[in-house]
């Protein structure tokens, strides 16, 4: 079946300095990737999403390229800032099992950002 | 943005009693989702709804569990009974649309602890 793979539980970093939150990722089909963050007490939130080899997709600073060829699907970001502290969650969504939608998530990586 | 609402945040329930857990969607949303979390693990895939009935289920969505939304009120998860392996976080979400590439809002979480 389907699986995400995020292996770093946490990542710690001084402001300012770039950040990539691991993301790969097992499907038989065409991949539909997700970022979603969560902010303490608050909803998951979606980040970004992709489903074009080799395109590289943008928003609000943090930025991902889909690559079938590694299965990957990583999250940047050039300068972290405090507010950038939550927990970020990688997910798939696959057509060939899950034509409704369903969402398969990673672990989640925690992003603790310090001034 | 869209929010989804949630109560209650927070849950704490004996083993064998009911519970219902309270989703209310983004109002224009027409599918709906329930997700578990158990500490330290990734969100996993219970059910989706629309139009009055269940979609599609994953196998830990028990035959204790059921879903409804009666005359466009909460969409609810009720567990009846409780088991220990229940206590975990309940994400709610909803889309607009279906699909693989869908963007599904999700509310803050229920912790659920059964005792």
């Amino acid at each position: 079946g389907d699986s995400v793979t995020q292996t770093e539980g946490l990542v710690t970093l001084t402001k300012g300095l770039p950040v990539m939150l691991n993301c790969t990722y097992q499907t038989t089909y065409s991949p539909f990737l997700f970022w979603y963050v969560q902010h303490l007490n608050e909803a998951p939130k979606l980040l970004l999403k992709s489903s074009t080899d080799n395109k590289r997709t943008e928003h609000q600073g943090f930025y991902a390229t889909l690559h079938k060829s590694s299965s990957s699907f990583h999250l940047q970001k050039s300068s972290v800032q405090l507010s950038d502290s939550a927990l970020y969650f990688c997910a798939l969504s696959d057509p060939g099992t899950q034509v409704v939608g369903q969402l398969t998530f990673g672990s989640g990586t925690r992003l603790q950002v310090y001034a | 943005g869209p929010k989804v609402l949630q109560i209650p945040s927070h849950q704490i329930i004996d083993m064998g009693q009911m519970v219902t857990l309270n989703c209310d969607p983004v109002s224009n949303h027409l599918y709906f989702y329930w997700y578990k979390q158990i500490l330290g693990q990734q969100m996993e895939f219970l059910v989706n709804f629309y139009n009055g009935k269940v979609m599609e289920k994953s196998k830990l969505f028990k035959d204790q569990f059921s879903v409804e939304r009666p005359d466009g009120s909460y969409f609810t998860l009720k567990i009846q009974p409780t088991a220990l392996e229940d206590s975990a976080v309940y994400f709610c979400a909803s889309s607009l649309e279906v699909g693989v590439f869908a963007e599904q809002f999700f509310g803050p979480g229920t912790r659920l602890t059964v005792l």
